[in-house]
């Protein structure tokens, strides 16, 4: 089975803009999870996706959006960038037999 | 609310000696309990988990761990280590029936020759 993959890989936006990720999980998962990793804040957690429906969020502003579509693939969504949302945004995909969580590469967003 | 202490942000030890990473865990419920490994510029892999079976936990890589109700504890070892191993590892733990993961900081591991 192919892994979890997250386009772009990199991306570097000026403040103010909006940003879009990308996430498709492994055939057959239907969870989605985002999460943050920065060196000062570590990994958190963002929002679940299960069946097109948000199921868990994290404590994030609201600039920061999500949505899963029918074949199980995500996307979130950053607007108005702020120098503090550089990170590493990881997305996990869960099976529905399993509580694992398998992780992609990530998208490295680099705000300036 | 759960939370995960890992002890120590830096571990440094030689090749082929043990390495023994520390993790504990605050849990209202008995939770699901994960290790995770991130090379650099890459995700996180999952070393191994813990969900109320065997108390020791055998993983990949010759990684194991074992669960410590009474010590709030769930610490990584492995009787020798490979540069290979020079990594950053992460513990993370899960309310059961849920699959939200709350991880610790993190400790980087470092393997000298």
């Amino acid at each position: 089975k192919a892994g979890v993959t997250q386009t772009p890989r990199y991306l570097i936006k000026t403040r103010g803009q909006q940003v879009t990720l990308s996430c498709s999980p492994i055939s057959g998962h239907r969870s989605v999870s985002w999460y943050q990793q920065t060196p000062g804040q570590g990994l958190q957690f963002l929002f679940e996706y299960f069946s097109e429906t948000q199921r868990n969020k994290g404590n994030f502003p609201g600039r920061f959006s999500g949505r899963q579509f029918s074949n199980s693939r995500s996307e979130m969504n950053v607007s108005t960038l702020e120098l503090g949302d550089s990170a590493l945004y990881l997305c996990a995909s869960t099976g529905t037999e399993s509580y694992e969580q398998y992780f992609g590469p990530g998208t490295r967003l680099t705000v300036t | 609310a759960q939370s995960v202490t890992q002890l120590g942000s830096h571990v440094s030890v030689s090749e082929g000696a043990l390495v023994l990473l520390r993790c504990n865990y605050s849990s209202s419920v008995p939770p699901y309990l994960f290790w995770y490994v991130q090379y650099p510029n890459q995700g996180l892999q999952l070393l191994l988990k813990y969900t109320s079976a065997a108390t020791l936990v055998k993983g990949i890589n010759g990684f194991e761990a074992e669960f410590k109700k009474s010590e709030t504890s769930f610490h990584l070892t492995k009787p020798s280590a490979h540069m290979s191993d020079a990594a950053e590892y992460f513990c993370a733990v899960s309310d059961r029936g849920y699959s939200t993961l709350t991880f610790g900081k993190g400790t980087m591991l470092l393997v000298s020759p």
